[in-house]
């Protein structure tokens, strides 16, 4: 089966940088990919990683190391309308599945 | 542009009722949809997904079911609630064919009492 781990709670000043990490385990690994979740509302999409390497959208930046099946989503220049949940999600190769992970809350402060 | 409705946005049931949760996309043809399941400050637990009219598969069987009698038409669907039942239900939809974003529902909010 899947298995997808990252880090609970993570706290952060306005301004600053932070990194959430996920790594994990799969058979058929596809990509991955990084989901922002407000309070009460519904996931969207950040970016997206098939190939290792660092992809840049903006202040949102990820990065996939297949090898050590591992990937983090960077944020820097945090303000306070960042303060959401962070999920990673891998895709199955040729299955179409997508799980999610449990999801790292990010908690921006003054 | 593409759409996605689920309905009812809240819903409270007694425990052992049945449940039938809707949701339906717009603006697309033969997407992969999707059920998850949020339980408070939890992450995303898949329930079901589908690549095609009546092709579902089952993540989590126990006492769920679900069903895709149209091809933009996903039911998420319980004889019998538990308590456990209770959470965050979201649909989500994607393109077939390589594309990797999902596209969520508003989500139904369920409290099984």
């Amino acid at each position: 089966g899947q298995s997808l781990e990252q880090p609970s709670e993570v706290t952060a000043v306005e301004g600053a940088i932070v990194q959430i990490n996920c790594t994990y385990q799969t058979s058929g690994f596809y990509g991955l990919s990084w989901y922002q979740q407000h309070d009460g509302g519904a996931p969207t999409f950040l970016s997206y990683n098939a190939l290792d390497g660092l992809e840049e959208t903006g202040r949102f930046s990820s990065f996939l190391s297949r090898s050590d099946s591992y990937g983090y989503l960077l944020l820097q220049e945090l303000q306070m309308k960042d303060s959401a949940s962070y999920f990673c999600a891998v895709e199955e190769e040729g299955y179409q599945k997508v799980t999610f992970g449990t999801g790292t809350k990010l908690q921006v402060i003054p | 542009s593409q759409t996605i409705h689920q309905w009812p946005a809240t819903l409270v049931q007694p425990v052992g009722s049945p449940l039938s949760l809707e949701c339906t996309v717009e603006g697309t043809s033969n997407p992969n949809l999707y059920w998850y399941r949020q339980a408070a400050g939890r992450g995303l637990q898949l329930l079901f997904y589908s690549v095609g009219i009546g092709q579902i598969s089952s993540e989590v069987p126990q006492n769920l079911s679900a069903s895709r009698p149209q091809d933009r038409q996903f039911i998420l669907s319980s004889k019998k609630l538990l308590l456990s039942d209770s959470g965050f239900y979201l649909c989500a939809w994607r393109e077939t064919g390589g594309s990797y974003e999902q596209y969520f529902g508003p989500g139904t909010r369920l409290t099984v009492t």
